[in-house]
């Protein structure tokens, strides 16, 4: 599977936008980006997934380049509570896949 | 979303001891289940994927004799960590796979 690159920890406002970009250049054709995000002490969360096109839930967006070496998952409001570790992960086939987590990024929103 | 639990959400044993952390899917059925385990500050770490009805798949490092599975129905997958010791002490996390993979709130172990 492709690695991912995140920087470890950022900070936004209370109910602006939080942008977490993800860089994986060496994603292949047939490889999706997934979104999980970890709150303090819980299990990991799905947030959104995408192979080529932007997709938007009532999570969030991801944003995909059209070269597919990066992409930014957005929240648009961020509130306390999107406070938490944001993974990016790169696989195939994610019914037949194992997660692999990197070290995600610490997203904390400030009031 | 799918829900997945886990039972106990925390557990304090005795060094040498045993401890059964079980994790259920509890609106799906599910042939597949994982384990992870997370220590303080640290990613998610995959134990083992556990298949219903026939053996877990350990990965590279973990002990299938000291981290027993058993993925007796669709919907249980159990994670025995045996003769524990307080480096075995870690937050352990299963999920199971239905489209996305679902995650329990994970198990608090703590070795004394």
């Amino acid at each position: 599977d492709a690695k991912t690159t995140q920087p470890p920890s950022m900070d936004c406002a209370e109910g602006r936008a939080a942008n977490l970009p993800c860089n994986h250049s060496t994603i292949s054709g047939n490889e999706y980006v997934y979104w999980y995000r970890q709150i303090h002490s819980q299990g990991p969360q799905y947030i959104i997934h995408g192979l080529k096109n932007n997709e938007t839930n009532e999570m969030a967006s991801l944003i995909i380049t059209e070269d597919r070496k990066s992409s930014t998952l957005i929240l648009p409001h961020a509130t306390l509570r999107d406070t938490a570790v944001y993974y990016c992960i790169v696989l195939r086939n994610f019914g037949n896949e194992k997660l692999t987590f990197g070290t995600g990024t610490r997203l904390t929103i400030i009031p | 979303g799918a829900v997945v639990s886990q039972h106990p959400s925390r557990v304090i044993c005795k060094s040498g001891t045993s401890v059964k952390i079980e994790c259920r899917s509890l609106d799906f059925q599910a042939t597949t289940m994982f384990w992870y385990r997370q220590f303080p500050k640290k990613s998610l770490m995959l134990m083992a994927t556990s298949n219903e009805g026939s053996k877990a798949t350990y990965e590279q490092g973990v002990e299938k004799d000291k981290f027993l599975i058993n993925h007796a129905s669709l919907t249980l997958s159990t994670l025995t960590v045996t003769s524990a010791h307080p480096e075995d002490s870690s937050f352990y996390i299963c999920s199971a796979r239905l489209g996305e993979q679902y995650f329990g709130p994970g198990t608090r172990l703590t070795v004394t």
